[in-house]
């Protein structure tokens, strides 16, 4: 593989269940991210992290939980999913998590729907 | 937080001109990206500002103004592959990248 890869590609879920999105990147990236995009809201950021053992609250972590065991791979749960959570979720990586033209790349992304 | 202002749509023709402004409000500035992103798919880098200035890149130019808090995105002829939403982000004091809502272009034959 190269780049980010995500999945799954989407999912219906019912309100209440557990989920968990997969995210894995071969680019040795140290920083990771999760965002959900959702119509007129433009992408936000969720959780993030930094390198790998540590994570990090984003503009809308309620709801969401992450862990970074490695550099490779940044799950993202959702203990208990309820309707409002229905949207695409992005994962991004970056060579670092400052300084300088630190672009993010980002995955395919997770098309999620709670009913 | 951050308050990060693009038009919602623009329309133009294909071999036309379109500028695309964002401006911002930020606590810490570190660089401000462009983004596109066709529907359907993921974001994929355009271009990076940090310093006052043009910075230009084929077809493609970006330009930022710290002190006005303002940037553009200038697409030069405009071919019909340009038709996408295009994605103004500014990175803060924390590097934390913030979007802005993204702006719908619609290229015309």
């Amino acid at each position: 593989i190269a780049g980010i890869t995500q999945a799954p590609t989407s999912q219906i879920l019912a309100a209440g269940r557990r989920m968990t999105l997969r995210c894995t990147q071969d680019m040795r990236h140290n920083a990771m991210y999760w965002y959900r995009q959702d119509l007129g809201l433009g992408l936000r950021l969720i959780h993030y992290s930094n390198t790998a053992g540590t994570t990090g609250k984003g503009e809308v972590p309620d709801g969401y939980s992450v862990s970074r065991a490695n550099t490779d791979d940044f799950p993202l749960t959702l203990a208990s999913a309820v309707p409002s959570q229905t949207s695409v979720y992005f994962c991004a990586s970056s060579d670092s998590a400052g300084g300088g033209a630190n672009e993010q790349f980002f995955g395919p992304g997770t098309r999620l729907t709670v009913l | 937080g951050q308050n990060i202002d693009q038009p919602t749509e623009m329309t133009a023709t294909e071999g036309a001109i379109v500028q695309i402004n964002c401006t911002y409000q930020t606590s810490g500035f570190n660089g401000l990206f462009w983004y596109q992103q066709h529907a359907g798919e993921a974001p994929t880098f355009l271009s990076y500002n940090v310093l006052d200035g043009l910075e230009e890149k084929g077809r493609f130019s970006s330009f930022l103004s710290r002190s006005k808090g303002y940037s553009y995105l200038l697409l030069k002829e405009l071919q019909m592959k340009d038709s996408a939403s295009y994605l103004c982000a500014v990175t803060s004091g924390d590097y934390k990248l913030s979007f802005g809502a993204g702006t719908t272009v619609t290229v015309r034959a």
